[in-house]
């Protein structure tokens, strides 16, 4: 059983560039979601994916955008990106049936300078 | 809206002694409460999870929380710390909404010290 993968490991933009973040999903799993955390802090949560549907939205702006595609990976992409963006972007997979459980991917590191 | 509140940033101990990691939860409603475990440069990863069944819950790596509704609690216990239990630590509320979602408290940092 493959876990949940996510791309690139470590990523470094520029202010007012645009970056896509990749997740591939638990097999099995069809829901996706996906968290920021910023450096000491927890996770929050920015959206959840299923059957390719937004399905929940946190409090973040449109600029924060995702997809799901039919085998159930995922990309966030974030537009015009600003200094406070820099975070570890979490991804996490989980069955619709029990999103009680969701596993995590180790996560991307971006950088904004 | 759950919250969760986790009351130390840093806990520091001895390596063999016991860990204690408390967090306080509010929720209009029975919640579903969990723990995950964050090692440096790893995935997030589920320790021990509370839906409403026994209120003392076993998890992995002898690690057990207790979900005490009168103190709204679900503090993280271990009897004897391991060097490997140096980690981050989050208190979760899940949340429903039409959908499920996690909600962290701000992770407490437990040291271990030989």
């Amino acid at each position: 059983e493959t876990g949940v993968t996510q791309s690139p490991t470590h990523l470094i933009k520029t202010r007012g560039q645009q970056v896509t973040l990749r997740c591939s999903s638990q097999s099995g799993h069809n829901t996706v979601s996906w968290y920021q955390q910023a450096l000491g802090q927890g996770p929050q949560f920015i959206f959840q994916y299923y059957r390719e549907e937004e399905n929940g939205r946190g409090n973040f702006p449109p600029r924060f955008s995702g997809l799901q595609f039919p085998n159930y990976s995922s990309e966030l992409n974030v537009n015009a990106l600003e200094l406070d963006d820099s975070a570890l972007y979490l991804c996490a997979s989980s069955f619709a049936g029990d999103t009680y459980e969701q596993y995590f991917g180790p996560g991307t590191r971006l950088t904004v300078t | 809206a759950q919250s969760v509140t986790q009351l130390d940033s840093h806990v520091s101990v001895s390596e063999g002694t016991p860990v204690l990691l408390r967090c306080n939860y509010s929720s209009s409603y029975s919640p579903s409460l969990f723990w995950y475990v964050q090692h440096p440069n790893k995935g997030l990863q589920l320790l021990l999870k509370y839906t409403s069944a026994a209120t003392l819950v076993k998890g992995i790596n002898g690690f057990e929380a207790e979900f005490k509704k009168s103190e709204t609690s679900f503090h993280l216990t271990k009897p004897s710390a391991h060097m490997s239990d140096a980690a981050e630590y989050f208190c979760v509320v899940i949340s429903s909404s039409g959908y499920s979602t996690l909600t962290f408290g701000k992770g407490t940092m437990l040291l271990v010290s030989p």
